[in-house]
């Protein structure tokens, strides 16, 4: 099992452009999550999934999408980049909530 | 609101030395606390993770426990080694609010050879 997988590792973006985040993981979870980890800030949940076609707000949802329409896929789409949005991005898996969570390395984003 | 508290936010120690990190959070009614392991520029390793009903947890030289009651949780780390270097963050699946978990700002770990 490759685990879960982000693409890309690192990207720098203008404001106002536009990106998608990818996320896949192997392991036929269910319950899929996207976090932001700032210095001194801990990690903040974006949004997470319970299953395809399910998807909810986390702490820090604005200027973010996403869709779940497989159970492999949870991509995060930022709409119009903003240099507060510079951040490490990190995708998480698991069974079920109540189980141990699988994150994936992690996408560093620059917004000039 | 629902928090997690770690303190300190670093601790250095040397090579050797047995240490307890701590975790503390706001409302007890949770499904379950997990200790996680965060190299700089990595991703999460998940260490340890202890259901509700459970008041502990091990994993070779690491022991965690968890006090409801009091809104508690330490990790203990045996014998500690260089190789322990690392943020250490500790999570939080509350019962009420969002179905997620919520993290602690970390505990940077330096054991000094």
């Amino acid at each position: 099992n490759a685990g879960v997988t982000q693409t890309p590792k690192f990207q720098v973006l203008k404001t106002g452009q536009s990106m998608t985040l990818q996320c896949a993981q192997d392991m036929n979870h269910e319950y899929m999550s996207w976090y932001r980890q700032d210095p001194g800030m801990g990690l903040r949940l974006i949004h997470y999934s319970v299953g395809a076609g399910i998807t909810d707000q986390g702490e820090v949802p604005n200027g973010y999408n996403v869709s779940r329409s497989t159970t492999e896929d949870f991509p995060l789409r930022l709409l119009s980049a903003a240099p507060s949005q510079t951040s490490v991005y990190f995708c998480a898996s698991s069974p079920l909530l109540q189980e141990t969570q699988y994150f994936g390395p992690g996408t560093r984003l620059l917004v000039l | 609101k629902q928090e997690v508290t770690q303190i300190p936010a670093a601790l250095s120690v040397p090579e050797g030395e047995n240490l307890v990190l701590n975790c503390s959070f706001t409302d007890s009614a949770i499904y379950n606390l997990q200790w996680f392991r965060q190299d700089p520029g990595k991703g999460l390793t998940s260490l340890l993770l202890i259901q509700s009903s459970q008041r502990e947890q091990t994993s070779g030289r690491l022991n965690a426990s968890l006090d409801k009651s009091s809104g508690r949780s330490t990790l203990y780390i045996a014998a500690s080694q260089p190789g322990d270097s690392a943020t250490y963050l500790c999570a939080v699946y509350f019962h009420t609010g969002r179905r997620a978990l919520t993290f602690g700002s970390g505990t940077r770990l330096q054991v000094q050879p």
